[in-house]
C-alpha cells in the first residue's frame, strides 16, 4: 500500500534561517509527489511537485524539494523563511492503483517566528 | 481566471434542513473533486467527477448527494446532515482527469456547521 509520512506535527524556525519540512514516502513504483500549503481558513495551494527529471524541484514563494530515492524522502526546503511562511503544510504521492487520487500526509504546521 | 470560486464561506445548518454547496471554475478543467477536512486533519477524498461523470465516490453516505451540472459547476447537495458532518468541505479542479501528474487548484472552501 502506499503511504506518506511526515514525521514533526510542527516546526519552528526562526525568520530568516532556512526551514526543512520532513516527508518521506513508501510506494510500489515511481513516485508522484507533491507539496501543498494550507493557510488558516484556506483551501491548500499547490507548491510544487516531482514527477521526474532533475532530484531539485523549484516550487511557489521560494520553495524547493529535494527528491530522493534511496532515502524515500521529498522534504521541503527554503533557503530564509518568512514569517508569512507559517501555514499547515501538507505531502502527498499519487495513487497510481488506478484512482489517481492523492494519499496525504498528516500534515506539519510551520511556524516561522519574527 | 485561474482559481475555484466555493459558496457560500460559511453555512449553519440544522439537521432537518436542506441546502446545497457550490464550486465553480473557468479553467476548463475537466476534472471537479469534493474534499471534507476536519479540524488539523488532511483532506479525505469524497467524490470525484471527470469529464462531468461521477468517476470516484469514497463510500459517502447517501445524505451527501453531489451533482456537475456542466464543465465548470460542481455542486454538493447536503440533507439530513448529522453533527459530526461538520468541517471544512474543499472543492477542487484540475485539468484532465485520471492524470497522476496534474496538481489540483482548490478553493477556499465551505465551514460548515450541523446544528
Amino acid at each position: 500500500a502506499q503511504s506518506v509520512a511526515q514525521p514533526e506535527d510542527q516546526v519552528n524556525v526562526a525568520e530568516g534561517n532556512p526551514l526543512t519540512v520532513k516527508c518521506t514516502y513508501s510506494v510500489s513504483g515511481n513516485p508522484y509527489l507533491f507539496w501543498y500549503v494550507q493557510y488558516p481558513n484556506r483551501g491548500l495551494q499547490f507548491l510544487l511537485k516531482y514527477i521526474t527529471g532533475d532530484n531539485l524541484v523549484k516550487g511557489s514563494y521560494g520553495f524547493e524539494a529535494e527528491f530522493n530515492k534511496s532515502q524515500t524522502s521529498f522534504h521541503l526546503k527554503k533557503p530564509s523563511a518568512l514569517v508569512s511562511d507559517s501555514a499547515l503544510y501538507f505531502c502527498a504521492v499519487r495513487d497510481l492503483s488506478g484512482t489517481y487520487k492523492y494519499i496525504f500526509g498528516t500534515g506539519t504546521r510551520l511556524k516561522v517566528l519574527a | 481566471d485561474t482559481e475555484v470560486t466555493q459558496t457560500p464561506k460559511h453555512l449553519v445548518m440544522g439537521m432537518t434542513n436542506k441546502k446545497s454547496l457550490k464550486c465553480e471554475q473557468h479553467m476548463g478543467h475537466r476534472a471537479m473533486y469534493w474534499y471534507k477536512q476536519k479540524a488539523k486533519k488532511p483532506p479525505e477524498l469524497m467524490f470525484v467527477y471527470s469529464y462531468e461523470k461521477l468517476s470516484i465516490n469514497e463510500s459517502v453516505p447517501s445524505r451527501f448527494s453531489p451533482e456537475c451540472p456542466n464543465s465548470s459547476l460542481l455542486n454538493l447537495h447536503l440533507h439530513a446532515l448529522q453533527p459530526e458532518d461538520s468541517a471544512l468541505y474543499l472543492c477542487a479542479s484540475s485539468p484532465r482527469g485520471g492524470r497522476e501528474d496534474d496538481g489540483y487548484t482548490f478553493g477556499s472552501g465551505t465551514r460548515l456547521t450541523v446544528v
